[in-house]
């Protein structure tokens, strides 16, 4: 079936560095998509959504990007901190699904120092 | 607000026996969600509601069972745990808002051995 998916397992960086985590999705009925962060030992955290009506939205030092054209959000982080050091989901909503949201596997950000 | 509540943050079992995780919102939220977490892996839907008294299967929903008797709490029964059910197990709400961004637990940690 359709899922969400993302390209990167691990991205490391520099503090201070920008970050970039991309995720695929291949439904065409996905009409929200909602970024996640996981901290160790954790439940997953809101950080910044987006709608299939947008190309981008902005957050504190966070910005979503969407391609709707080749299926493609990504996730920017500016000047990356240890903070930042997680794991981050995309999941999207697929429009008549039942509100349920379908999970990436996730991408593991390490900042080094 | 506590959010979202989980009990017990973990668990061992042994093969046959059977628990319930318990999950507990205070945001009156209609909708509410369970999922595991394997190692290294995303989110996968068990169960979820759309309100008191309803109940739906997800993605994944072969050796557990819910129920919704309170908008509140939404427990996950294990009756004849296996060794497959070792996994993290998150709860997670939303309300009825124009938007889908589901609100975690802190997580239950499960090993059945």
């Amino acid at each position: 079936g359709e899922s969400v998916g993302l390209h990167l397992p691990t991205l490391s960086v520099q503090e201070g560095d920008n970050s970039i985590i991309n995720c695929a999705y291949s439904n065409s009925a996905s009409d929200y998509f909602i970024w996640y962060k996981q901290e160790s030992g954790k439940g997953p955290q809101f950080i910044i959504d987006i709608r299939s009506n947008m190309d981008k939205r902005q957050g504190q030092r966070v910005t979503v990007l969407l391609n709707k054209t080749v299926k493609h959000l990504s996730l920017q982080i500016a000047a990356t901190q240890p903070g930042d050091s997680a794991v981050y989901f995309c999941a999207e909503n697929i429009r008549g699904g039942g509100n349920k949201l379908t999970f990436g596997t996730g991408t593991q950000l390490k900042v080094e120092l | 607000n506590a959010g979202v509540t989980q009990t017990p943050k973990f668990r061992i079992l042994k093969i046959g026996q059977s628990m319930t995780l318990q999950c507990t919102q205070d945001m009156n939220h209609n909708y509410m969600y369970w999922y595991r977490q394997d190692p290294g892996m995303g989110l996968k839907l068990i169960y979820y509601s759309v309100g008191a008294g309803i109940t739906d299967k997800g993605e994944v929903p072969n050796g557990y069972n819910v129920s919704r008797s309170t908008t509140e709490d939404f427990p996950l029964r294990l009756e004849l745990a296996a060794p497959s059910q070792t996994s993290v197990y998150f709860c997670a709400s939303k309300g009825t808002s124009g938007d889908y961004e589901q609100y975690f637990g802190p997580g239950t940690r499960l090993t059945v051995t």
